[in-house]
């Protein structure tokens, strides 16, 4: 079965970075293209990144577009999301989510982990 | 930037039917997607591409998307179908969630 399991999060100080990992099983990782979503205390949904399956294409919110990186290491069955000069709004619990097939636009998300939750605060 | 708009919460009695509206511009010319996610947990897709429920959704849930218009429908809730629901839509590269709604079921 699939499964995704976020790791990374923790209380990091305005300015500073992180990065997230999320590990994948039960599926053929380098078939699919991952995103990342997030969601804030007390908030709703938010859409974060996207990698195509084979790492090609990138796309980002503008709320962290020159900021955070989304990568994949299909050797680990690893995605990743590198967040640099983090700002107390980019609190939140941050999952990964997988996408149903190749295609990575005009889609959706059919399976999501648990999540890693990101403070930014000093 | 795209929008979706979602009543803020919905009430529905066990075993009545529970709509759910999801607007935005000329959303009938996208795919609709809706999410379930109840407290402490991660969300759930229960409806894609409009109408279409991946398997292990109960049948009690039905997706439609016409005009502006997505609506998620819940027949005969009940007690573990209260949580809060997401739609989701790809415009312009970007994919948007809409402002969600919590579903009480009294």
């Amino acid at each position: 079965q699939v499964q995704l399991v976020e790791s990374g999060g923790g209380v990091v100080q305005p300015g500073r970075s992180l990065r997230l990992s999320c590990a994948a099983s039960g599926f053929t990782f380098s078939s699919y293209g991952m995103h990342w979503v997030r969601q804030a205390p007390g908030k709703g949904l938010e859409w974060v990144a996207l990698i195509s399956y084979d790492g090609s294409n990138k796309y980002y919110a503008d709320s962290v577009k020159g900021r955070f990186t989304i990568s994949r290491d299909t050797s680990k069955n690893t995605l990743f999301l590198q967040m640099n000069s983090l700002r107390p709004e980019d609190t939140a619990v941050y999952y990964c989510a997988k996408a149903p097939g190749i295609a990575v636009t005009d889609s959706y998300f059919d399976y999501w982990g648990q999540g890693t939750l990101v403070t930014v605060s000093s | 930037s795209y929008e979706l708009t979602q009543p803020p919460s919905v009430s529905v009695s066990p075993g009545q039917t529970a709509s759910i509206t999801c607007s935005g511009d000329r959303l009938g010319n996208k795919y609709a997607s809706w999410y379930q996610q109840k407290p402490g947990q991660a969300p759930v897709l229960v409806i894609y591409q409009d109408t279409k429920r991946p398997s292990g959704i109960p049948e009690r849930f039905s997706g439609s998307n016409s005009g502006n218009t997505a609506t998620l429908t819940i027949s005969g809730t009940q007690a573990m179908d209260e949580a809060d629901y997401y739609c989701q839509a790809w415009d312009s590269g970007t994919y948007v969630f809409g402002t969600g709604t919590k579903v009480t079921v009294l």
